[in-house]
């Protein structure tokens, strides 16, 4: 069974353009993660989708967004780079009980992740 | 908020060596812990995971029990090799309200085994 996968592995962008992550679920899984892993600052919490929607977002501005396509795959962008956006952005996927209740959860599995360098 | 904390790295052992990674958390429910590692150049791995108290989860000699009296999630392994050699993330998901779907996160323990 293939895991998940991003695209690309690396990018280089300069301050103030656009960067466009790409990243595709374990198969059967409906929900897609992103975090950000900065160097000091450890992995933070961006975005969740599910189903098509984004279900929860992270203490980020809102130059960072994304979409998740009806194949579950997902696109996180960043508009207007800045110097402190340069991490490396992992995804992760589960799948979604729709009875999902306080107290349960579904594992997380994530992808090897894109270096994004901001110069 | 959720939060948690885990011991300052880097840690440097000799192969066969006693492993503990200190964790605690902060969480307002009745989270879920976990231990991911993350091999150089990889992706996060789950090691292993508690959904309540007093649970121990284990995964290839590591083991970790779910102490809600010390709200703590201790790493141990009795016997450490060079290939266990990674970073050890400690994480937490609350799965309720403004927590839904995400994973609490320490800064990480770098790990290091010598032959």
């Amino acid at each position: 069974e293939a895991g998940v996968t991003q695209s690309p592995t690396h990018l280089i962008k300069t301050r103030g353009q656009q960067a466009t992550l790409r990243c595709s679920p374990i198969s059967g899984h409906t929900s897609v993660y992103w975090y950000q892993q900065a160097l000091g600052l450890g992995l933070q919490f961006l975005l969740w989708y599910d189903e098509g929607e984004e279900r929860n977002r992270g203490n980020f501005p809102p130059r960072f967004s994304g979409r998740q396509f009806p194949n579950y795959s997902s696109e996180l962008n960043v508009n207007a780079l800045e110097l402190e956006d340069s991490a490396l952005y992992l995804c992760a996927s589960s799948t979604r009980d729709r009875g999902l209740v306080a107290g349960t959860y579904n594992e997380q599995f994530f992808g090897p992740g894109t270096r994004l360098t901001v110069l | 908020g959720d939060s948690v904390t885990q011991m300052e790295g880097p840690v440097t052992l000799s192969e066969e060596a006693f492993l503990t990674i200190n964790c605690t958390y902060t969480a307002t429910g009745y989270p879920s812990l976990f231990w991911y590692v993350q091999y150089p150049g990889e992706g996060l791995q789950l090691l292993l995971k508690a959904t309540k108290a007093d649970d121990k989860g284990s995964n290839k000699g590591f083991e970790a029990t779910y102490r809600k009296e010390t709200t703590s999630f201790h790493l141990e392994k009795g016997s450490v090799q060079v290939s266990d050699s990674a970073v050890y993330f400690c994480a937490l998901s609350d799965w309720r309200g403004s927590t839904l779907g995400r994973l609490y996160f320490g800064r990480g323990t770098q790990l290091t085994v010598w032959p």
